[in-house]
């Protein structure tokens, strides 16, 4: 079957540095997505992986490993407005988007 | 950048009730748009997903016949949730995909509220 593993929760210091690791099994890959979504609000494209490596958009950087199909998301600077759940999505030969559950992200003061 | 817009925002109305839910990508063309639905503090599920002058895909567990898919013009589909009973409060996402573009992100709606008494 296919699968995204990712933490259930996590709790950060504001100011912090965060990182949510994602694991995936999936049939084939086109792509990997990470998406925030706050309570009760439709989930924001973050940020897009297809090659190994980082890639950096302001406080926020994804990191994907094809052969381990793995990637983490990196907060750094933390704000209250974080505080959020971050979803994984993968794309697989299919282009179909297989989810991950989300990781909701606590940020304390 | 991409837009998708999704109306009504939210929804009460007393069970039996069908209900119209839209989504319209804005400002691209969408062969394909998606529709999700989410109970409280889990994640998205996946219910079917919308093609432009076909049938629409649905996901295993879904009833095509409770959850009516249209999807008549490349910027518009609709989700209708026919005879809707209490089970089926949740909230309702769309999102959309520029058509041609398969390996870019989706485009989420602000997303539905569906409230049924």
């Amino acid at each position: 079957g296919q699968n995204i593993d990712q933490p259930t929760e996590m709790t950060a210091t504001e100011g912090a540095i965060v990182q949510i690791n994602c694991t995936y099994q999936t049939s084939g890959f086109n792509g990997l997505f990470w998406y925030q979504q706050h309570a009760g609000e439709a989930p924001t494209f973050l940020s897009y992986n297809v090659l190994d490596g980082l890639e950096e958009k302001g406080r926020f950087s994804s990191f994907l490993s094809r052969s381990k199909g793995y990637s983490y998301l990196l907060l750094k600077e933390l704000q209250m407005k974080d505080s959020a759940s971050y979803l994984c999505a993968v794309k697989n030969s299919n282009y179909q988007l297989i989810w991950g559950a989300g990781t909701k992200l606590i940020i304390k003061p | 950048g991409a837009v998708v817009s999704q109306h009504p925002s939210r929804v009460i109305c007393k069970s039996g009730t069908s209900v119209k839910i839209e989504c319209r990508s804005l400002d691209f063309q969408a062969t394909t748009m998606f529709w999700y639905r989410q109970f409280p503090k889990q994640s998205l599920m996946l219910m079917a997903t919308s093609n432009e002058g076909s049938k629409a895909t649905y996901e295993q567990g879904v009833e095509k016949d409770k959850f009516l898919i249209n999807h008549a013009s490349l910027t518009l589909s609709t989700l209708t949730v026919t005879s809707a009973h209490p089970e089926d409060s949740s909230f309702y996402i769309c999102s959309a995909r520029e058509s041609g573009r398969e390996g870019q992100p989706q485009h989420f709606g602000d997303g539905t509220r569906l409230s049924i008494l």
